[in-house]
């Protein structure tokens, strides 16, 4: 079993439309919680990075983590096209040296 | 401007040939990271390091080496060992390691002729 599990998708959705990208894991020893944005041939860039659990808001996303459930979530509100991309969770433990990444979520926002 | 600069963009190997590839960052990070990236695998840690002249292996280790002479630079090489290099190879570097987020390049996509 994975530490990190991520729908690849794909996910499309109209534009303007709230859109919900989730990641479960299975390591409680995770406290860091990140969330990269990925466009076709670049690489991943940082959007939001929490510790434990709560909601972070940044504009028209907002990261959501609950410890309890093992289960972090991006929201997207009013979704443009320029939001297709692939989306990547990451995690961290305290003491770690390194990232857990999901597979990513690969999403489309149609005109 | 800050960043991390990898080159080539695209790279071909011929058969039983060694390649480098190159990572650049003037962020001064102490940590760096080199990552392949496959369709529908997400990112799998190759090598990292931590300090200058120290690395350590990932989860995908065999066929590749990697040097850490400088703190601004990380090459990576992929010898002719690895017998399925075609892939998107990703760099990332962070302040310290461990639960700091990581800032990546742009990738070199390598291919086989």
């Amino acid at each position: 079993q994975k530490e990190v599990e991520q729908d690849p998708g794909p996910l499309s959705v109209p534009e303007g439309a709230i859109v919900s990208l989730n990641c479960t894991y299975s390591n409680s020893a995770f406290q860091y919680f990140m969330w990269y944005r990925q466009y076709s041939r670049k690489g991943p860039e940082l959007l939001m990075y929490t510790y434990s659990s709560g909601n972070k808001e940044d504009g028209r996303f907002t990261a959501q983590v609950d410890k309890s459930s093992k289960y972090i979530s991006l929201f997207i509100r009013d979704s443009q096209p320029s939001d297709s991309a692939t989306y990547l969770c990451a995690m961290a433990e305290t003491s770690g040296s390194r990232l857990t990444f999901g597979e990513g979520t690969q999403l489309t926002v149609n005109p | 401007d800050g960043g991390i600069t990898q080159s080539p963009k695209y790279l071909f190997r011929k058969e039983g040939q060694n390649v480098t590839l190159s990572c650049e960052q003037n962020l001064n990070h102490d940590a760096m990271y080199w990552y392949r990236q496959d369709p529908g695998q997400g990112l799998r840690l190759i090598y990292y390091s931590q300090i200058v002249n120290d690395f350590q292996k990932g989860d995908i280790a065999e066929g590749y080496s990697v040097s850490r002479e400088k703190k601004e630079s990380f090459p990576l090489t992929v010898t002719s060992a690895q017998k399925n290099p075609t892939a998107f190879y990703l760099c990332a570097s962070s302040v310290t390691g461990g639960s700091q987020p990581q800032h990546f390049g742009d990738g070199t996509r390598l291919s086989i002729l």
